[in-house]
């Protein structure tokens, strides 16, 4: 069965601060995909990004960069110079795809991890 | 523009009275699902569905049941709440599995409280 954890429960950082979230995944499958979603204090989940378990490039984006490896099933992503909009609950998500993917066929389920809330203190 | 709708928004009702929350999406995606989202448990998956008239259990589906009549439409029903199912609901859609598992649409939630 696949698995999620985010350890950090809630951490709180000061304004212009870098901080890491950890995810660290369980799966017996060799293809699957790894998520990250956004939930402001407004409720809403945001996409962050996507990274499927062939592609191990760390990814940029503005501030947001992850890091990706697939030797000790971590997705990790971290904020750098973080910003008081940053504070929300930030979710890990894996998603194995069974049975294999055969010409458009393929059924897949989505976990989660159990989030980590980030407090940017002003 | 492109979303996934949900309604009611919140809802307050009693134990052992039938009840449906809609989610409706404008994006032709072919996955659909419904997750709870409970204090300290994260997001679970309910339900899922791959296309019309097909559907699969979840995680946590007991309790809960669902029919895809319709591409765009996933209505989760409760035929009898219990207060256990009080709860944040969030409905979601994507693309289907053929090119590679897509980043989920979030509705934006539907508050349930069960007395």
């Amino acid at each position: 069965a696949q698995k999620v954890t985010q350890a950090q429960t809630e951490i709180s950082v000061v304004e212009k601060e870098d901080v890491t979230l950890d995810c660290v995944y369980e799966t017996r499958d060799t293809t699957y995909y790894l998520f990250w979603y956004k939930q402001p204090p407004s409720g809403e989940l945001v996409f962050l990004i996507r990274r499927n378990s062939f592609d191990e490039q760390n990814e940029i984006s503005g501030r947001y960069s992850w890091n990706f490896q697939k030797s000790t099933s971590s997705f990790n992503f971290t904020i750098t110079a973080s910003q008081v909009v940053d504070s929300a609950v930030y979710f890990c998500a894996l998603s194995e795809v069974f049975p294999p993917v055969y010409s458009g066929a393929g059924s897949y389920q989505l976990t989660f991890g159990k989030g980590t809330k980030l407090s940017v203190i002003p | 523009e492109a979303q996934v709708t949900q309604n009611p928004r919140y809802l307050i009702t009693v134990t052992g009275k039938k009840l449906t929350v809609t989610c409706s999406q404008n994006m032709n995606h072919e996955y659909m699902s419904w997750y709870r989202q409970d204090p300290g448990l994260g997001l679970r998956q309910i339900y899922y569905s791959m296309n019309v008239e097909v559907t699969d259990k979840g995680d946590v589906p007991e309790g809960y049941k669902v029919s895809r009549k319709e591409k765009r439409n996933f209505p989760l029903i409760l035929e009898s709440p219990s207060p256990n199912q009080t709860s944040l609901y969030f409905c979601a859609s994507s693309l289907g599995a053929g090119t590679g598992i897509h980043e989920q649409y979030f509705g934006p939630g539907t508050r349930l409280t069960v007395t």
